[in-house]
């Protein structure tokens, strides 16, 4: 299987500064199709998990654009432009290029 | 407006059984793959199974092979999980999550591509 790993665990953000989180697979997560399945999803407390952003950079419907994906092959980033405090939550990168699906161990983003 | 809707979680003893459903709305049901994805308290994400549009081809995660069985019933737009000789590491909130196509069957085996939209979950406590 792929291993997603992310860095930091946890990331403490002042509000209105930028954040940025990162994820390394184990093997390219480059399809025989050309494309890159790698995701964000975003999960606030208590609540499930939501898409952010699929094949690295593009950005789910409704997702404001203080948020943005770049990457390829194994190194990836998820960026937010200026923290607000909706942003608080666990991050995960998850991998769908290779059965089976893969998730990154998650990050915590906290405001400080 | 897509929603998903999971039921049949609870409290069960090991080596029980316990049947979840995911009630979907919102979008043409059978043209989607669908998946179980669970999430053990405290931990992060982990997939479980995924069933093509059509119910005709199903995966599992290794973790659960030969004891969890996913199924839909697309006159009724619902997905199940029956889960059989349950183990305390079992112990999660179980989420439905709707592919964004069908299931692509390759040589390198099945494509989910991404989750799109997630349900709320259903809570199953495995303990005595």
């Amino acid at each position: 299987d792929i291993v997603m790993t992310q860095t930091p665990l946890s990331s403490p953000v002042t509000l209105g500064q930028p954040a940025s989180i990162s994820c390394r697979s184990s093997q390219s997560l480059v399809h025989s199709d050309g494309n890159t399945y790698l995701s964000w999803l975003q999960q606030r407390p208590g609540q499930p998990p939501r898409l952010l952003i699929y094949k690295i950079s593009k950005r789910f419907s409704g997702v404001p654009d203080r948020f943005s994906g770049s990457g390829a092959g194994t190194d990836f980033t998820l960026k937010i432009s200026r923290v607000e405090a909706e942003d608080v939550g666990v991050y995960y990168c998850m991998q769908a290029t290779q059965f089976p699906v893969t998730f990154g161990q998650g990050t915590r983003l906290e405001i400080k | 407006e897509v929603q998903l809707l999971e039921s049949g979680g609870g409290l069960v003893q090991p080596g029980g059984s316990l049947r979840l459903s995911c009630a979907a709305s919102g979008f043409t049901f059978s043209t989607y793959a669908m998946s179980w994805v669970r999430q053990a308290p405290g931990k992060g994400l982990e997939w479980v199974s995924v069933i093509s549009g059509s119910g005709g081809s199903t995966y599992y995660a290794d973790s659960v092979k030969g004891r969890f069985t996913i199924s839909r019933d697309n006159s009724k737009n619902t997905l199940y999980l029956q889960m059989n000789s349950l183990r305390a590491e079992d112990t999660a909130i179980y989420y439905c999550a709707k592919s964004r196509k069908d299931l692509d069957i390759g040589s390198s085996g099945p494509l989910i591509y991404y989750f799109d939209y997630w349900g709320q979950g259903t809570l199953v406590t495995v303990s005595s």
